[in-house]
């Protein structure tokens, strides 16, 4: 998972503040991916972004939830007025295409929590 | 609806033992099964992965016996060590369609290897 890089590792925010995560992609990379995983789970898929596009958001809570790839820049998984249910292990993932490899590589994550 | 369930949720062997994690699906339509391996405070890294077209594949000390009639899959490490100590992920996606991305991952399992 080299290369698929996050900030910031920790962030701790209080009800209501807003949350924002960063990650670019590894080099040569397009495909961006975010899960999420809670406590003693297992990670669960939000979205999916190419360049300036969202893919598929079908994961994403309908609420306070936003994702973004700009065509400059990394990828950022914003978090309005977060809850302590927000607090949880945010992974970004990216590939170079769909191709039938498959090989999705992971990030180190961003640990949310919500005091 | 938890679609990749997974067990044990933990696994205490002797070094040299061979711990057996194993995963069952529900969604036939499943054909890319992987297993990842994560370490504390780090993101999920590939271990090895099959498709549903050969019953067993290895890499190293690692196996993946795969049943498609039972919709079951388990991974097997060989000969463990202290440093195969980490949780372990099975997953599971759908290749066609363009939805690879989508992976769905069991709860995982905290293997210890004891020395």
């Amino acid at each position: 998972n080299a290369g698929v890089m996050q900030n910031p590792r920790h962030l701790v925010r209080r009800r209501g503040q807003e949350a924002r995560l960063r990650c670019s992609p590894m080099k040569g990379h397009s495909h961006v991916y975010w899960y999420r995983q809670l406590p003693e789970e297992g990670l669960k898929f939000m979205v999916y972004l190419q360049k300036e596009n969202i893919i598929d958001e079908s994961g994403m809570p309908k609420e306070r939830f936003s994702a973004e790839f700009p065509k400059e820049g990394p990828s950022i998984l914003r978090i309005q007025q977060v809850v302590r249910g927000d607090s949880a292990a945010y992974f970004c993932a990216s590939s170079r295409q769909l191709d039938s490899g498959n090989t999705i590589y992971f990030g180190e994550g961003s640990w949310l929590t919500v005091v | 609806q938890q679609q990749v369930k997974q067990s044990p949720q933990s696994l205490i062997v002797q070094k040299g033992g061979i711990p057996i994690i194993n995963c069952a699906y529900e969604n036939t339509a499943f054909d890319y099964f992987p297993w990842y391996q994560q370490f504390p405070g780090k993101g999920p890294a590939l271990l090895i992965a099959i498709r549903p077209d050969v019953s067993e594949k290895k890499e190293g000390r690692f196996t993946i016996s795969f049943n498609k009639s039972a919709k079951q899959f388990s991974l097997h490490i060989m000969d463990s060590q202290p440093g195969d100590s980490a949780t372990y992920f099975c997953a599971a996606s759908i290749t066609g369609g363009g939805s690879n991305y989508k992976l769905t991952f069991g709860k995982g399992t905290l293997l210890t290897v004891n020395p």
